[in-house]
């Protein structure tokens, strides 16, 4: 099977960096998603990482390391408005289709 | 514009009545799935369609039948409603499956068992 771990709570400052680390266990590995969710609304997409590296999205980046089944998230310049839940997610090849497999979700709490 | 819709956003309803959620999307994408969020935020896939085709079919009661009357539409009914399916369930898309890495959900149908 597959399994995903990340930390469950992170708590921070605005304007602070954060990292929010994720690691994996799974078959046919095809690359390691990131999802914000804010309470009550959809889970939206922010970043992809296929390849081992950092990708870079203005105050987001995201690393893979695929021999250590690792990646991480990292917010830079906090704001109120990032305090959500995130998400990391394989997708993984199986079947006749692809399938995105979400971890447990860290909730970010971003105080004054 | 709503990219990818679901109805109805809130669904109360007692035990062992038969209900229906409905999804459509405007995003031209040939792929949609019903994914299911527990109450400890644990998002999990259920099924998934592409091109009509159920492509996967993950371990869920036979209570729960989606149906995709087209590549826009991905509706999921289910029978004989258990307070555990109380949950969020969330509708979404992709284009492909071949490149799923950006899958795009709707607001969620949120349903509660009494």
């Amino acid at each position: 099977g597959q399994s995903l771990e990340q930390p469950s709570e992170v708590t921070a400052v605005e304007g602070a960096i954060v990292q929010i680390n994720c690691t994996y266990q799974t078959s046919g590995f095809y690359g390691l998603s990131w999802y914000q969710q804010h309470d009550g609304g959809a889970p939206t997409f922010l970043s992809y990482n296929a390849l081992d590296g950092l990708e870079e999205t203005g105050r987001f980046s995201s690393f893979l390391s695929r021999s250590d089944s690792y990646g991480y998230l990292l917010l830079q310049e906090l704001q109120m408005k990032d305090s959500a839940s995130y998400f990391c997610a394989v997708r993984e090849l199986t079947g006749g289709g692809n399938k995105l497999t979400f971890g447990t979700g860290t909730q970010l709490k971003v105080e004054l | 514009d709503t990219a990818v819709s679901q109805t109805p956003k809130y669904l109360v309803t007692q035990m062992g009545n038969d209900k229906s959620i409905k999804c459509e999307q405007n995003l031209g994408h040939d792929t949609m799935y019903w994914y299911k969020q527990d109450s400890k935020k644990f998002l999990k896939i259920m099924f998934s369609y592409n091109n009509k085709e159920l492509i996967i079919n993950e371990t869920v009661p036979n209570r729960f039948s989606p149906k995709s009357p087209d590549k826009a539409h991905l509706n999921l009914h289910i029978n004989s409603l258990e307070l555990g399916d109380s949950a969020v369930y969330f509708c979404a898309s992709s284009r492909g499956t071949q490149s799923g890495n950006t899958i795009y959900f709707g607001e969620g149908s949120w349903l509660t068992v009494v």
